[in-house]
């Protein structure tokens, strides 16, 4: 069965220090891939995603993450966190298998980032 | 444009009852997807809907059914609950497909005690 696995369940840093939160799936075919953000208060929205092209993709403030195929991973980076980036913070993948295409999530990532 | 809403945002039930849950769509959307959120099963889908039609579905069991209406707004029910549905549950939106960027509502919270 696919899954998605965030290695980091609960990340703490101090403002500057750089960001890089690991997602790895499974499922050998084609795959849409989906980062979204969650902020205290505040409904799910969509930091960035890949559904082919660069593999290197940029989204919402400062974030981006890179789809490497042969290590069937999409991991989120940002060099410079901000107080504000506080969140929790979860990887998504559409794994496109046949009639019962369906969105598959991590079990998310707690950031915390001190000021 | 408004976002997606969703009722009601708390709801507290006993074991056997059933519940319905609604959501309004962003104006436009077509697709909504219902979510189950858990602190230790994280997000998992339960089923997409467009044009009133249940379009995929996750692994769930037939007592959680849902349904959409010709003005996309959709409702899902959950009939004989257990202490195990206690969960949040999430809508979700998009113009066609639950493949592009989803616009999340706010949840509903329920407790089956």
């Amino acid at each position: 069965a696919q899954s998605v696995s965030q290695h980091n369940h609960h990340v703490i840093l101090s403002e500057a220090a750089s960001l890089e939160l690991g997602c790895n799936y499974s499922y050998g075919g084609t795959v849409n891939l989906f980062w979204y953000v969650q902020y205290p208060g505040q409904h799910l929205q969509l930091l960035l995603k890949y559904f082919s092209g660069d593999p290197l993709v940029k989204g919402i403030k400062g974030f981006e993450a890179e789809f490497i195929k042969s290590k069937f991973s999409f991991n989120l980076r940002k060099p410079s966190v901000q107080w504000s980036d506080t969140a929790e913070y979860f990887c998504a993948v559409n794994a496109n298998a046949g009639n019962n295409r369906k969105l598959i999530w991590g079990l998310g990532t707690s950031l915390a980032v001190n000021p | 444009k408004a976002g997606v809403t969703q009722t009601p945002r708390y709801l507290i039930k006993t074991r056997g009852q059933q519940v319905t849950l609604s959501c309004s769509p962003i104006s436009g959307h077509r697709s909504v997807s219902w979510y189950q959120q858990t602190p230790g099963q994280g997000l998992q889908f339960l089923f997409e809907y467009f044009s009133e039609t249940q379009r995929n579905k996750g692994n769930f069991p037939g007592r959680f059914s849902g349904r959409q209406f010709s003005n996309s707004r959709s409702e899902m029910n959950v009939s004989t609950l257990e202490l195990g549905d206690s969960a949040l549950y999430l809508c979700a939106s998009s113009l066609a497909s639950y493949q592009e960027t989803q616009y999340f509502g706010p949840g509903t919270r329920l407790l089956v005690l």
